[in-house]
């Protein structure tokens, strides 16, 4: 079965400073792996996604993330932060069943000017 | 893009009383639709996958009866909370599978119910 994990229900950087967001994943077949951003009261926005061919994926808003299959890993990244990045990041992963997502606990990201 | 639409937004019912929801992918067919339920501060939660034409399958836990789905056709699917209660208070995000190329989940904007 597959199940992603989220390292740190909230993460608050600077303006400026390196974003960086924390995603394990656990599953018996090659994963496809997504990266959604979620504002206050709206519906979720797809950031990027994995499908087994670059292992390091560029995103919108210019955020990236690197699939490491030895680490069991897709953690997010985006070089400066700005205050519009302030929001709910969720990880996912494509279960066997359909496109079925199974989603890890979320990420509040905050940024201090 | 995709886009997939919710209506309402926003639904304020009384205790008792019924509220459907409605899913619609705009500008694609989606053979395929889930419907999701997210408390505040907490991830989603995946209620039911929704298929065209046939019996929506329901996730262990959630109540079919209660939460009604139809997919009638390829653009639409509704969900329907029967004699909602308080509990029931919870934003509800629907999206759209495309069977083809690319393969993605596009999500709605949520419909935020609270039951009064």
């Amino acid at each position: 079965a597959q199940s992603v994990t989220q390292l740190g229900s909230h993460v608050s950087v600077s303006e400026g400073a390196l974003v960086l967001l924390r995603c394990n994943y656990s599953s018996s077949v090659p994963p496809y792996l997504f990266w959604y951003v979620q504002y206050p009261n709206q519906g979720l926005q797809l950031l990027l996604k994995y499908t087994s061919a670059a292992t390091l994926v560029k995103g919108i808003n210019g955020f990236e993330a690197e699939f490491k299959k030895s680490e069991t890993s897709f953690h997010l990244t985006k070089p400066s932060a700005h205050m519009s990045d302030a929001a709910e990041y969720f990880c996912a992963v494509r279960g066997n069943q359909g496109g079925k997502l199974i989603f890890g606990q979320g990420t509040e990201l905050s940024v201090k000017p | 893009g995709a886009v997939v639409s919710q209506h309402p937004s926003r639904v304020i019912c009384k205790s008792g009383t019924s509220v459907k929801i409605e899913c619609r992918s705009l500008d694609f067919q989606a053979t395929t639709m889930f419907w999701y339920r997210q408390f505040p501060k907490q991830s989603l939660m995946l209620m039911a996958t929704s298929n065209e034409g046939s019996k929506a399958t329901y996730e262990q836990g959630v109540e079919k009866d209660k939460f009604l789905i139809n997919h009638a056709s390829l653009t639409l699917s509704t969900l329907t909370v029967t004699s909602a209660h308080p509990e029931d208070s919870s934003f509800y995000i629907c999206s759209a599978y495309t069977s083809g190329v690319p393969y993605e989940q596009y999500f709605g904007p949520g419909t935020r119910l609270t039951v009064t």
